[in-house]
């Protein structure tokens, strides 16, 4: 079983649309989590921390459950320019624990 | 900004060639890291290093060695390419007690 599983969608949106992302983790010892965002053939880019009292920013909210070990990403208001693949990361045994991705794409 | 730069982004390989993927990084970061990206597998962790000369396996080292001279420079090498190590490698850093990763652009490799 993989520490980190996440739907690989597509999860394909129009734009203005509002669309949520879940994955699980299966090391209850992890402390911290986060979204990493990677667009198209490049590098991941850190999006934002996720804290367990829930934190947004702008457009994007991010939610923790430790009791049932998930994480959650919303993105409201969709733009073209979310279309990327989206990350979700713990703390590992010895460093960060990456998911495979979710992949979305905006559409006009 | 932090930069972090890895020496190519195309690589082409023959089997059993032994090949060096080199990683630098501007900012005075202690961590780095190497990693191999495949499709449905995501990022996993080959090596990481706290230090300068100081090294960790990561999750998937078989195959693989490292080396830090320079705390800048974080070296990959592939003592004897194969067919499955036909990967994005990406090399990342961070700052003491910090979890936010910076990467490289990655070095897509293939071996023939």
């Amino acid at each position: 079983r993989k520490e980190v599983e996440q739907d690989p969608g597509p999860f394909n949106v129009p734009e203005g649309a509002t669309v949520a992302f879940n994955c699980t983790y299966s090391n209850s010892a992890s402390q911290s989590f986060f979204w990493y965002r990677q667009d198209c053939r490049k590098e991941p880019k850190l999006l934002m921390s996720v804290y367990s009292s829930g934190n947004e920013d702008g457009r994007f909210t991010a939610q923790l459950n430790r009791a049932s070990q998930y994480i959650s990403l919303l993105i409201r208001d969709s733009k073209l320019s979310d279309s990327a693949t989206y990350l979700c990361v713990t703390t590992g045994r010895r460093a960060l624990t990456f998911g495979s991705g979710t992949r979305l794409q905006v559409q006009p | 900004d932090v930069k972090v730069t890895q020496s190519s982004r195309y690589l082409v390989k023959r089997t059993g060639e032994k090949v060096f993927l080199e990683c630098v990084q501007d900012m005075d970061h202690e961590n780095m890291f190497w990693y191999r990206q495949d499709p449905g597998l995501g990022l996993r962790l080959i090596y990481f290093s706290y230090d300068v000369k100081m090294k960790e396996k990561g999750d998937i080292p078989e195959g693989y060695s490292v080396s830090r001279e320079k705390k800048e420079r974080f070296s990959l090498i592939l003592e004897s390419a194969s067919t499955n190590q036909t990967s994005m490698y990406l090399c990342a850093s961070t700052q003491i007690l910090s979890y936010e990763q910076y990467f490289g652009p990655g070095t897509r490799l293939t071996v023939t």
